[in-house]
């Protein structure tokens, strides 16, 4: 069974400083995985995905199959990053999507 | 374009009761899919819906039904409502074969 787990509940750290989400995944296949954020008040949205291999508000992430592992990082922390980030594993041929139970960002000057 | 909208945005039901939440769909999107996310949980697949039919279905109870219209829109129906029902209902849109899903702001279900 497909499986995305985000150990960390919570992640607090100052304004400038790099960050770090970890995102583990268990799947049979060729994964295919997303992050998204939610800010406050607003609905879930698309941060990135692996196979865009782009940067999103400064943040990447890399797919590392051999530690079934796709954490995302940003080297500056900004306070406007402060939010819940949702690491999402997607059912190929259907694009439903397995999510993790989120890691809360919270940002600090 | 609004993009996926929901309706109710709240709404209070008691145990054994039924209730239908709504969503229509990103204006291009033809595929719908709902999650539950209870408190403190990331979204849980329930179903996704194709050309009006059921084409997956995550582990929920069959007293979770949905109906997708000829405009895309969905229903989604949970009956003989339990205290563990309560949580925010998600809906998403896509395009088929597209992998980015849209989601709406959801239905915060209380049950009582």
């Amino acid at each position: 069974a497909q499986r995305v787990t985000q150990p960390e509940k919570l992640l607090s750290v100052f304004k400038g400083a790099p960050v770090e989400l970890k995102c583990n995944y268990s799947y049979s296949g060729s994964p295919e995985l997303f992050w998204y954020v939610q800010y406050s008040r607003q609905r879930l949205q698309l941060l990135l995905r692996h196979i865009s291999r782009e940067s999103i508000k400064g943040f990447t992430a890399d797919l590392n199959k051999g530690e079934t592992s796709f954490h995302l990082k940003k080297p500056f922390a900004q306070e406007e990053d402060s939010a819940m980030y949702y690491c999402a594993l997607m059912n190929s041929g259907y694009s439903t999507l397995t999510f993790g139970k989120g890691t809360m960002l919270l940002v600090s000057p | 374009d609004a993009g996926v909208t929901q309706s109710p945005t709240h709404l209070i039901k008691t145990r054994g009761q039924q209730v239908t939440l709504r969503c229509s769909p990103k204006s291009g999107h033809d595929t719908v899919s709902w999650y539950q996310q209870a408190l403190g949980q990331g979204p849980q697949f329930i179903f996704q819906y194709y050309e009006e039919e059921e084409r997956q279905r995550g582990n929920f109870p069959d007293r979770f039904s949905g109906h997708q219209f000829p405009n895309y829109s969905s229903e989604l129906n949970v009956n003989a409502l339990l205290l563990g029902d309560s949580a925010l209902y998600l809906c998403a849109s896509s395009v088929l074969m597209n992998t980015e899903a849209f989601f709406g702001q959801g239905t915060r279900l209380t049950v009582v």
